[in-house]
């Protein structure tokens, strides 16, 4: 089945760091990326949706200068974190739906980074 | 507005046998699909089962089916034959339009518990 790729798995670093997640669909093209962000005993909170070639949307409440995302390709989309601090310490997970037009096809999901700022 | 809520923070059930996941949901939209997915302690999100608004029928995968009423904007999860395995946090989410295009909206989940 479709498989979405995301790395890396874990993320340590100094406060001030900037830090590149990747997220990849394997086997399919994805047009659309979504980029969710989820603290430790809560749901899952969509920051932003990334759009192949063109600027990504961002939710409400989500900086845009922070969380800087490229669509740079239909199977690449890259979530950097610039200037990391141990607020931006969360569990960071993106997914792609494989097949847009169709409906009832479920979003798949990286297996998520797990971002500590120390 | 909370668009999806699941009100019940942790479920507990025996091994072998069916539980049920609340959740209920709050959309102007008349198209719009509902999922489950599971989130074991490793973190990866599993999708286990959809339900569109237009399906005339429950959905069903193996042991995970949905108890889809549409009038009073629930869908619930009936997992049967409860296994160990199924321990881990259980989101509902919904996805307003009908196309992948659209982001999901999640709840606050359930955690369930499965003892021997």
């Amino acid at each position: 089945g479709a498989v979405v790729s995301q790395h890396p798995s874990w993320v340590i670093c100094k406060s001030g760091t900037s830090v590149k997640i990747e997220c990849r669909s394997l086997d399919f093209q994805a047009t659309t990326m979504f980029w969710y962000r989820q603290f430790p005993k809560q749901s899952l909170m969509l920051m932003a949706t990334s759009n192949e070639g063109s600027k990504a949307t961002y939710e409400q409440g989500v900086e845009k200068d922070k969380f800087l995302i490229n669509h740079a390709s239909l199977t690449l989309s890259t979530l950097t974190v610039t200037s990391a601090h141990p607020e931006d310490s969360s569990f960071y997970i993106c997914s792609a739906p494989q097949q847009a037009l169709i409906p009832d096809q479920p979003q798949h999901f990286g297996d998520g980074t797990r971002l500590s700022i120390l | 507005a909370q668009k999806i809520t699941q009100t019940q923070p942790g479920m507990f059930v025996q091994e072998k046998e069916a539980v049920t996941l609340d959740c209920t949901y709050d959309t102007s939209d008349p198209s719009y699909g509902l999922f489950w997915y599971k989130q074991p302690s490793s973190g990866e999100m599993i999708f286990l089962i959809y339900q569109g608004s237009y399906d005339q029928q429950n959905a069903t995968e193996g042991r995970y089916s949905l108890n889809f009423q549409k009038a009073r904007k629930s869908a619930n999860l009936v997992i049967s034959a409860s296994q160990l395995g199924d321990s881990a946090m259980y989101f509902c989410a919904m996805r307003e339009g009908l196309t992948g295009f659209q982001k999901l909206v999640f709840g606050t989940g359930t955690r369930l518990l499965v003892s021997p």
